[in-house]
């Protein structure tokens, strides 16, 4: 089955700057790399994806960025704000229907 | 619509105790899925469905059942409840996607989960 590993655990940051996570998985035919978003005590909700033909993708402050071959991707949030203090959790395909879910990064803004 | 719903919100069980946690979707999609998340932990994949009538096993099955007769419906049954199934279920619900690389898959809509505690 797909390994998945997201560095780092926790990531804690001041409110403006940058964050960055990665997310390295193991299935070389993974094709759909999804970010997920969970507040606390709250349901996941997808907040960016790319598809395997694509290198980057961005939406207002987040972005992702994919490297197949060296089978990694990143999430990036720029500007951050105390509202994206949440838990965020990769979750590349390794199959047609399921996807396999890192164990998530905590990230906490700071004000 | 509702979206992805499930009953109940929390719950407490003795051990040796038996329950179904229910689910449904009025999203009419096809794909549905339960996972649980224990505490600071990721979701595990437990049972999934692509359709009515048909369901497979996830990474954490052991303890755990389940049935899809309707598209709407995919409830998870717990047999003889242990401590170690305490933890926060969720079920979500996504569509297939239509072929080809741009479409091979979707988002997944997830429910409020159930908190299980098991003593």
């Amino acid at each position: 089955g797909e390994n998945v590993e997201q560095h780092p655990s926790t990531l804690s940051v001041q409110e403006g700057d940058s964050a960055v996570i990665k997310c390295t998985y193991s299935d070389s035919a993974s094709n759909y790399f999804p970010w997920y978003k969970q507040e606390l005590g709250k349901r996941p909700q997808l907040i960016i994806d790319i598809r395997s033909n694509v290198g980057e993708k961005k939406d207002q402050r987040i972005a992702v960025t994919l490297n197949k071959t060296a089978k990694h991707f990143s999430l990036h949030i720029t500007e951050t704000q105390p509202e994206d203090s949440a838990v965020y959790f990769c979750a590349p395909n390794s199959g047609y229907s399921t996807l396999t879910f890192g164990k998530g990064t905590m990230l906490l803004v700071s004000p | 619509n509702a979206g992805v719903t499930q009953t109940p919100k929390f719950r407490i069980l003795k051990i040796g105790q038996s329950m179904t946690l229910q689910c449904a979707q009025d999203m009419n999609h096809n794909y549905m899925y339960w996972y649980r998340q224990d505490p600071g932990m990721g979701l595990k994949l437990i049972y999934y469905s692509v359709g009515a009538g048909i369901t497979d096993k996830g990474e954490v099955p052991n303890g755990y059942n389940v049935s899809r007769s309707t598209t709407e419906d995919f409830p998870l049954r717990l047999e003889l409840a242990a401590p170690s199934q305490t933890s926060v279920y969720f079920c979500a619900s996504s569509t297939p996607g239509a072929g080809g690389l741009e479409s091979s898959y979707n988002e997944q809509f997830f429910g409020p989960g159930t908190r299980l505690t098991v003593l």
